[in-house]
């Protein structure tokens, strides 16, 4: 059983579109997140939620909004597509928040590109 | 700017040889984690080491954290092809969210 599966795998849409990426957990975790990973492979944070509430937001802009609609699922909702959104996605969890949530478990990520 | 930095940023080497890998941070830290990313898929924790610990063994791994220069460092030994990927360090941020250094690409020649 995949621990954290997130759909799709692959999007490519053109600027100015809206997209979704869905996230699942069954590991029973209480923390789920998204990052970012650049072309040069930089991975940056952009949302926390511990169930179901949002406990980090790095500065994102607006056009993303997430979801949480119960601590086992995390989507990500992108409007107004630019070609700077182009990345791949990935959504993780972890046993609780911050230094004392243990390991990070990935999902396989979602690679976003924008045309 | 990034948290944890990774050094070198490419690494290639015979197999059978170890491989080292080194980050730096900036911040104090109260854990730091180490995770592998084969090409195209999802990033895997290897270790995780406490700030109180000095060394850590898992299998072919040993990690060490030096918290007096902020800086620790990935060993792996008697490398395999299998071990080609990219390793990443991951230090808690004032014990909030994890950030992300750039990472190391290790390549293992057969």
């Amino acid at each position: 059983d995949t621990a954290v599966s997130q759909t799709p795998k692959y999007l490519v849409t053109q600027m100015g579109n809206d997209k979704s990426i869905k996230c699942e957990q069954n590991l029973g975790h209480d923390t789920m997140y998204w990052y970012k990973q650049d072309s040069k492979k930089f991975l940056k944070i952009m949302f926390s939620y511990n169930n179901k509430e949002l406990i980090i937001n790095e500065t994102v802009p607006n056009r993303f909004s997430p979801k949480s609609p119960d601590k086992a699922h995390l989507n990500l909702h992108i409007n107004s597509l630019e070609l700077g959104d182009s990345a791949v996605y990935f959504c993780a969890s972890s046993l609780g928040q911050g230094a004392q949530g243990g390991e990070l478990f990935f999902g396989e990520g979602s690679r976003l590109t924008v045309l | 700017s990034q948290q944890g930095e990774e050094d070198p940023q490419a690494l290639s080497i015979q197999e059978g040889e170890n491989a080292t890998m080194n980050c730096s941070y900036k911040t104090s830290i109260n854990n730091l984690q180490w995770y592998r990313q084969n090409s195209g898929r999802g990033l895997v924790h290897l270790i995780l080491i406490r700030s109180n610990e000095r060394e850590k063994h898992s299998g072919r791994l040993r990690v060490t954290l030096d918290t007096s220069k902020k800086s620790s460092s990935l060993l792996i030994t008697a490398s395999r092809a299998a071990d080609t990927a990219s390793y990443f360090c991951a230090t808690d941020n004032y014990g909030q969210n994890f950030v992300f250094g750039p990472g190391t690409r290790l390549s293992v020649l057969p």
